[in-house]
């Protein structure tokens, strides 16, 4: 049973276009959101996170959208650069994001120049 | 700042072995959780330690077990290993100012035979 999905194992949008991904849920008791980055032979690094009483965070390039009634969070990268190219998780956690993290499969994210 | 460490690299062993994968947290951080990525698959929560105590368990038999020592690095020991147990192991590290974010070290890769 999949509590986070995303469904796009990959996507690819040209530089300086935007990039948008998204990811559901289906864990009504979810109240923190995360991105994460990985590149090969890296761990995840953190992006951006999300509280469940927001339904907006932005960090530079990277905002994060939230829509509780749909169970639906999307990440959106304005302009895309080269170095996005990456694989995206999207996690979730009922405790904030220090606790266990439930993980979506990711998306594989290419920039085309 | 060393960051997350997690030794050895990449492993190989039989079916019915027993493998430790040892991680050192970041500077100031005092809490370690451990994830299981299987190929193609987001990473799933193992466990976590805090205070040298397992603080949380995610969906993983008793063959998985850990350790954290006074200087917070952590141990993961999986016992009778099946070849599904193939993956690349994360530790993740948080505490201190950055309560809300985990970081990850860069894995090991472990290969059951």
């Amino acid at each position: 049973d999949q509590q986070v999905k995303q469904n796009s194992p990959s996507l690819s949008v040209q530089e300086g276009r935007i990039s948008i991904l998204n990811c559901d849920y289906t864990n009504s008791m979810f109240d923190y959101f995360l991105w994460y980055k990985k590149y090969p032979a890296e761990g995840p690094t953190f992006l951006i996170s999300i509280s469940s009483i927001k339904d907006k965070n932005e960090d530079g390039r990277f905002t994060v959208f939230l829509n509780k009634s749909a169970k639906h969070l999307s990440l959106h990268i304005v302009p895309s650069q080269p170095g996005d190219s990456a694989v995206y998780f999207c996690a979730a956690s009922k405790g904030g994001g220090a606790d266990g993290l439930t993980f979506g499969k990711g998306t594989h994210l290419i920039i085309q120049p | 700042d060393a960051g997350v460490t997690q030794s050895p690299t990449h492993l190989i062993k039989t079916r019915g072995q027993q493998v430790t994968l040892r991680c050192s947290p970041k500077s100031g951080h005092d809490t370690v959780s451990w994830y299981q990525q299987a190929l193609g698959q987001g990473p799933q929560f193992i466990f976590q330690y805090y205070e040298e105590e397992e603080r949380q368990r995610g969906n993983f038999p008793d063959r998985f077990s850990g350790h954290q020592f006074p200087n917070y690095s952590s141990e993961l020991n999986v016992n009778a290993l099946l070849l599904g147990d193939s993956a690349l192991y994360l530790c993740a590290t948080t505490g201190g100012l950055s309560y809300n974010e985990q970081f990850f070290g860069p894995g090991t890769r472990l290969t059951v035979l």
